[in-house]
């Protein structure tokens, strides 16, 4: 059974512009969950989306934006970019019922904003 | 709520030594308590996971973990360390059975493997 793929591995972006990353979670789940990491602020959730609605929302201004799709891939798109949003962007995916009790992880995107 | 405190963001010991990270959690429920490990430009993977069931909970890679509700702590263990065991480790806890939005997650203890 794949795990959980993410697109792509390594981002470089100029401030003020926009990114879009993709997330493919394990066959049959149907919770995408996404997650900025940084050395300093460690992992700080960012949303969660199940069976193409956002269950839930982090803390986090409105350029930061998701959405799933039918087959429950999830892209999330961040817009005017700023030096602060470098960081590992990590989704994870759990079972058919979308509980917590066991996520998945995928490798993550590190993107980098110069 | 629910928070967890993870002691110690650096924790390093002699291959053979035993392996003891700490953490501890705030909850108004009856908590679910969880350790990821995250190795070098990789994703976390489970350990372990406590759901209230025994209260001695054994995990991948030889690691397990002890729930003490009167300690409100969930210290991870492993008797002898190897080098493969040097990654960031993170405790988590969720107010029981719940949505995957609900999981909280410590700052992370990295472990380094002294051979």
């Amino acid at each position: 059974k794949a795990g959980v793929t993410q697109t792509p591995r390594y981002l470089i972006k100029t401030r003020g512009q926009q990114v879009t990353l993709s997330c493919s979670p394990i066959s049959g789940h149907r919770s995408v969950s996404w997650y900025q990491q940084t050395p300093g602020q460690g992992l700080q959730f960012l949303f969660e989306y199940f069976s193409e609605t956002q269950r839930n929302k982090g803390n986090f201004p409105g350029r930061f934006s998701g959405r799933q799709f039918s087959n429950s891939r999830s892209e999330m798109n961040v817009s005017t970019l700023e030096l602060g949003d470098s960081a590992l962007y990590l989704c994870a995916s759990s079972g058919p019922s979308g509980g917590g009790e066991k996520l998945f992880f995928g490798s993550g995107t590190q993107l980098s904003v110069l | 709520a629910q928070s967890v405190t993870q002691l110690g963001s650096h924790v390093s010991v002699s291959e053979g030594a035993l392996v003891l990270l700490r953490c501890n959690y705030s909850s108004s429920v009856p908590p679910y308590l969880f350790w990821y490990v995250q190795y070098p430009n990789q994703g976390l993977q489970l350990l372990l996971k406590y759901t209230s069931a025994a209260t001695l909970v054994k995990g991948i890679n030889g690691f397990e973990a002890e729930f003490k509700k009167s300690e409100t702590s969930f210290h991870l263990t492993k008797p002898s360390a190897h080098m493969s065991d040097a990654a960031e480790y993170f405790c988590a806890v969720t107010p029981g059975y719940s949505s995957a939005s609900k999981i909280i997650f410590g700052s992370g203890t990295r472990l380094s493997i002294r051979p």
